[in-house]
């Protein structure tokens, strides 16, 4: 099977520091990975889409500079939560597709951050 | 737009019961959607797509043109069967990504 992991699992950081949240497609390689934030009992909100060796792509209303995407890898994604609030504690899950068509997205187990 | 819709947040159904979680689209022609579930305290996983028409945990969804639905359905429902599900759209434009509805949390009861 495909298994995305993410690191870490949960976080608690202090507020104005930044937090890194790696994603790693462990048995496969993943040219495009997707960036959720997840609100208790809520839906998955998609924040971007990361692409390997290019900018990703924000949905709109996310802050590109508030939530730094980096996917240098095929294997790895990397979201950074920079300057930290309360307000950004929340469940970020990712996800990753094995080639560009239209099939399975695989998620990661998400990272809970809780800002105090 | 194009997009999904769940218009149930919840539905609670006694064990055994029969029960069908709806699903409308919005998108042109026959799309590939996908059905996906998160129990508790566990990842997002595929529960089934309609392409492959299977039924996977007893479950199963039917695309109707007619009615631009996929409607996931399972004629006797258990306890395990409580989760939070998502129907997801096929591909958008500017790129290839699964954006998500508002989710059904469905809750059997014993």
């Amino acid at each position: 099977g495909a298994v995305v992991s993410q690191h870490p699992s949960w976080v608690i950081c202090k507020s104005g520091t930044s937090v890194k949240i790696e994603c790693r497609s462990l048995d496969f390689q993943a040219t495009t990975m997707f960036w959720y934030r997840q609100f208790p009992k809520q839906s998955l909100m998609l924040m971007a889409t990361s692409n390997e060796g290019s900018k990703a792509t924000y949905e709109q209303g996310v802050e590109k500079d508030k939530f730094l995407i980096n996917h240098a890898s095929l294997t790895l994604s990397t979201l950074t939560v920079t300057s930290a609030h309360p307000e950004d504690s929340s469940f970020y899950i990712c996800s990753a597709r094995r080639d560009s068509s239209n099939t399975e997205a695989f998620f990661g187990q998400g990272t809970r951050l809780t800002v105090v | 737009a194009q997009r999904v819709t769940q218009p149930e947040k919840l539905l609670s159904v006694f064990k055994g019961a029969p029960v069908e979680l709806k699903c409308n689209y919005s998108y042109s022609g026959s799309p590939e959607l996908f059905w996906y579930v998160q129990y508790s305290r566990q990842r997002l996983q595929l529960l089934l797509r309609h392409i492959s028409r299977e039924s996977i945990k007893g479950f199963t969804a039917d695309l109707n043109k007619g009615e631009t639905s996929f409607h996931l359905k399972k004629p006797f429902a258990q306890e395990e069967d409580s989760a939070m599900y998502y129907c997801a759209p096929p591909n958008n434009t500017g790129g290839f990504k699964t954006i998500f509805g508002a989710g059904t949390r469905l809750f059997v009861k014993a």
